[in-house]
């Protein structure tokens, strides 16, 4: 089954620590992206990649980094310098920038 | 003014009914446009494009104003299943070519 997985389900964190979400994905998409989601709140963009090895700064960046090593591969860190870390993150990717994006399940971040 | 709003709703309506969701947005070189629905504590999930001539999959009908500024959602025939949250997606054109922004999203609650 083609799809996307992100890994762990719920993260929970100590303040001050850094922490990693991964997000793999078999569609063959070139591009793929990292989503944040507050409750009550549309999804705003962290940090987005169009191929291998390349990647863009979104609306929310700072607190986070990311690498695209592999085509399949897209994980997002979160950094200790992130204010406010506890949130819905969501992967996701697409066939290109102007395609629609398919939703990874998410990871549930809670940072106490 | 926001780049995608919505109406939060909750919209509460008896199974049968017919319901109906506007969105505006801000950017008049927009290219494409899409409706997610997005199910509590859930990934978004693509529920259908929206094309300048309007489309409909089953029960659900979209419709592109590009004059006004607006897409809808139409819903005929609700189903108890179609409580979700219904999220309006635009990606903008020009300078943010392929940059999906996402509504804050339309509660929907269909009750017996």
């Amino acid at each position: 089954d083609g799809g996307i997985t992100q890994s762990p389900k719920y993260l929970f964190r100590k303040e001050g620590q850094n922490v990693t979400l991964s997000c793999e994905q078999n569609l063959n998409h070139d591009a793929m992206y990292w989503y944040r989601q507050d409750p009550g709140q549309g999804l705003r963009l962290i940090y987005y990649s169009q191929i291998v090895n390349d990647f863009q700064k979104g609306d929310i960046a700072e607190g986070y980094s990311v690498s695209r090593e592999k085509k399949e591969s897209f994980p997002l860190t979160v950094t200790s310098a992130q204010k406010n870390p506890t949130a819905f993150y969501l992967c996701a990717s697409s066939m290109g920038l102007y395609y629609e994006r398919y939703f990874g399940p998410g990871t549930r971040l809670t940072v106490t | 003014r926001k780049e995608v709003e919505q109406d939060p709703g909750p919209f509460n309506v008896p199974e049968g009914a017919t319901v109906a969701f506007n969105c505006t947005y801000s950017n008049s070189a927009s290219q494409s446009f899409f409706w997610y629905r997005q199910d509590c504590r859930k990934e978004p999930k693509l529920l259908m494009s929206v094309y300048s001539s309007g489309n409909e999959d089953g029960r659900f009908t979209a419709q592109l104003n590009r004059a006004s500024q607006y897409i809808s959602l139409l819903i005929r025939d609700s189903k108890l299943s179609d409580s979700a949250t219904y999220l309006c997606v635009v990606n903008a054109g020009g300078t943010s070519y392929g940059k999906l922004t996402f509504g804050q999203g339309t509660i929907l609650t269909v009750h017996p």
